[in-house]
């Protein structure tokens, strides 16, 4: 089973300012990494897939990058909307266990 | 528009059972792999089990144990997940959502149903 991991688990941000979320994969999983956001209450939502892919409806403001084993989800000019909880997933193995990351909050400085 | 809107979720025994059905509309369901996945109360989302366009297979979580059965209506648009001999640990919000890539990358998702598993 591929082990996914996230860094930090949460981090202050002032609006306007940028974010940087890392995840990491206990194995190389190629570019099969999306991103999803939680807010709270909500259900989750695509906003990352083929590590730097933005699903449809995505600002611009949000861009994935990576391959292998380590990868970045990056926040830039962070809005009243952005603040949530955003998790990884690797799609590499077969049958998807232990697909997701734990989560990182992005939270309101 | 895609919708999914799940029910079923219930308070329910320690050993109990319950049915979550997802009631799929907005786009063609029966040409769509689909998932299960869980939220505990504060926690992270765990994937639980799918299920292919046609319903002849079905994966699981090691964690199901064959507690659970994925299932699916294509006639009716429904899918379903039968929860068997249910424990605390399996308190949580339920998803259901619609697989766009290798069955598991999750592009539209159900608003939740909880169950709770409480004596």
């Amino acid at each position: 089973e591929i082990v996914v991991t996230q860094s930090p688990a949460s981090l202050s941000v002032s609006p306007g300012g940028s974010a940087t979320l890392s995840c990491s994969a206990s194995r190389g999983v190629g570019t099969n990494v999306a991103w999803y956001q939680q807010k709270h209450g909500q259900a989750p939502r695509l906003f990352i897939y083929g590590a730097s892919t933005r699903a449809t409806g995505v600002p611009a403001r949000f861009s994935g990058s990576g391959s292998g084993t380590d990868f970045t989800l990056t926040i830039n000019g962070l809005q009243s909307e952005d603040f949530a909880v955003y998790y990884c997933q690797q799609y590499w193995n077969w049958p998807p266990r232990g697909t997701f990351g734990p989560g990182t909050k992005v939270e309101i400085k | 528009e895609v919708q999914l809107v799940e029910s079923g979720g219930d308070v329910v025994q320690p050993g109990g059972s319950v049915r979550l059905s997802c009631a799929a509309s907005g786009f063609a369901f029966s040409s769509f792999e689909m998932d299960w996945v869980r939220q505990a109360p504060g926690k992270g989302l765990e994937w639980v089990a799918y299920i292919r366009s046609s319903g002849e297979s079905t994966e699981y979580a090691d964690f199901v144990k064959g507690r659970f059965t994925i299932s699916r209506d294509n006639g009716k648009n429904l899918l379903f997940l039968q929860l068997d001999s249910l424990r605390a640990e399996d308190t949580a919000v339920y998803f259901c959502a619609r697989a766009m890539i290798r069955g598991i990358v999750l592009d539209s998702w159900g608003q939740g149903t909880l169950v709770t598993v409480s004596s």
